[in-house]
């Protein structure tokens, strides 16, 4: 069975620090991957997608990047963190040859102050 | 073109009720409508799905309600309990779009005891 891991869990950190986390997917290949942002009591927010290795499309201009260094690993970095960065990230992965449905992973907490 | 609205914001239904959300769509290009679930600090889990073919989808307790003409979905939670009080959260997506998913703004739905 397919299973997606995020880490880490929770994350609080000074402005202007820089930012990695990191999303693995076990039992499946070639999967869509998504990062998405979650503000306190909103909706999801899409951030960048990826279709394979090194293809990265973003969705939203902003302070983050994101990268796909194998198929199955997912990563999202900033050089500098903003107090607006803080929320709730979501990891999420799609068959690519399969039906609609994103499975999201458990989540990063990312708390900047 | 892309937004997927859905209403209400927030529900309140006592236990034994129907949970009624709903949301409508502009994209006629949409072939895949899923529902998820979110529990407080977790990632969105998959509840149902339903494809534009078919008009109505029942798994247990929760039926989605499609009306192609209308553009519009829904999602009803019978003999609501408790346990179903988390966010709810349509979205709508298209198989040649990276499998890219629209998401609605969510349902707060809180099941009074």
């Amino acid at each position: 069975s397919q299973t997606i891991h995020q880490w880490p869990a929770t994350l609080v950190q000074p402005v202007g620090s820089p930012l990695s986390l990191e999303c693995t997917v076990e039992g499946t290949s070639n999967p869509n991957l998504y990062w998405y942002r979650q503000a306190a009591g909103r909706g999801l927010q899409l951030l960048f997608y990826s279709v394979g290795i090194g293809q990265i499309s973003s969705e939203v201009p902003q302070n983050l990047s994101a990268s796909r260094p194998q198929d199955r690993q997912f990563i999202l970095s900033s050089k500098k963190l903003l107090l607006s960065d803080s929320g709730f990230y979501l990891c999420a992965w799609r068959g690519s040859g399969g039906l609609g449905t994103q499975y999201f992973g458990p989540g990063t907490r990312l708390l900047v102050l | 073109q892309q937004q997927v609205k859905q209403s209400p914001q927030s529900l309140i239904v006592q236990k034994g009720g129907i949970s009624i959300i709903n949301c409508a769509y502009e994209n006629t290009a949409f072939d895949y409508f899923p529902w998820y679930q979110q529990f407080p600090g977790k990632g969105p889990a998959l509840l149902i799905a339903i494809r534009p073919d078919v008009s109505e989808k029942k798994e247990g307790r929760f039926t989605i309600s499609f009306n192609k003409s209308a553009k519009q979905f829904s999602l009803h939670i019978m003999d609501s309990q408790p346990g179903d009080s988390a966010t709810y959260f349509c979205a709508a997506s298209m198989e040649t779009n990276a499998g890219k998913s629209t998401f609605g703004d969510g349902t707060t739905l809180t099941v009074k005891p």
